[in-house]
């Protein structure tokens, strides 16, 4: 299995529900990442985990709230949203060693907020 | 941190003819130039990297080369095709930071049949 697979493709949210992103990859990857991204522009680093543990945050609101339940699965937690944070949100894994080897991106999920 | 400029931000190819896209980076120490192409409503996939020990890479119709002197690295692209058409992203990983990768703004490429 070389993907990284993403749920739901796409979501419709209001700015007081609550929903997550959920993201897996069977891969054997120690790193996996969530960005953010705007239509024609290049991603944005939101998240890294490295062997399950938080290792960079690019200073995301904490509507944002990421959680890594074990080394196959990154969540995205996602509450009080606002419409900007409407966009593409992409997983990505790489092996342990970062991004040297580089990234493998899933499909991503088209969030809007209403 | 590392700063990458890409350029030209569109290019407009008609079949056949070559695509060169160039990127500069700021940050010396950077080792790793990954390109991502990105089709429209698609994930970005890798298509080709170089690192800094080597000065030109090439997979079929499409080469890297990077020149760390000038801190510049440049796509080819030649016999292009309607599928090349697509955003290309360059990125070059700063050695501070294995996990980060700086991507330029995107070229967005059309080649006209």
């Amino acid at each position: 299995d070389t993907e990284v697979t993403q749920t739901p493709k796409h979501l419709v949210m209001g700015m007081t529900n609550k929903k997550s992103l959920k993201c897996e990859q069977h891969m054997g990857h120690r790193a996996m990442y969530w960005y953010k991204q705007k239509a024609k522009k290049p991603p944005e680093l939101m998240f890294v985990y490295s062997y399950e543990k938080l290792s960079i945050n690019e200073s995301v609101p904490s509507r944002f709230s990421p959680e890594c339940p074990n080394s196959s699965l990154l969540n995205l937690h996602l509450h009080a949203l606002q419409p900007e944070d409407s966009a593409l949100y992409l997983c990505a894994s790489s092996q342990g060693g970062g991004v040297y080897y580089g990234y493998t991106f899933g499909s991503g999920t088209r969030l809007t907020v209403v | 941190g590392e700063n990458v400029e890409q350029h030209p931000s569109t290019l407009s190819v008609q079949e056949g003819d070559s695509a060169v896209i160039k990127c500069t980076y700021s940050d010396s120490a950077s080792n790793y130039f990954p390109w991502y192409k990105q089709e429209l409503g698609k994930r970005p996939q890798l298509i080709i990297d170089i690192r800094s020990n080597v000065g030109e890479k090439k997979d079929q119709r499409i080469a890297v080369t990077l020149n760390k002197t000038a801190k510049h690295f440049s796509l080819h692209i030649t016999e292009t095709q309607p599928e090349d058409s697509a955003v290309y992203f360059c990125a070059a990983s700063p050695r501070s930071n294995d996990y980060k990768l700086s991507f330029g703004a995107g070229t967005t490429v059309t080649v006209r049949a």
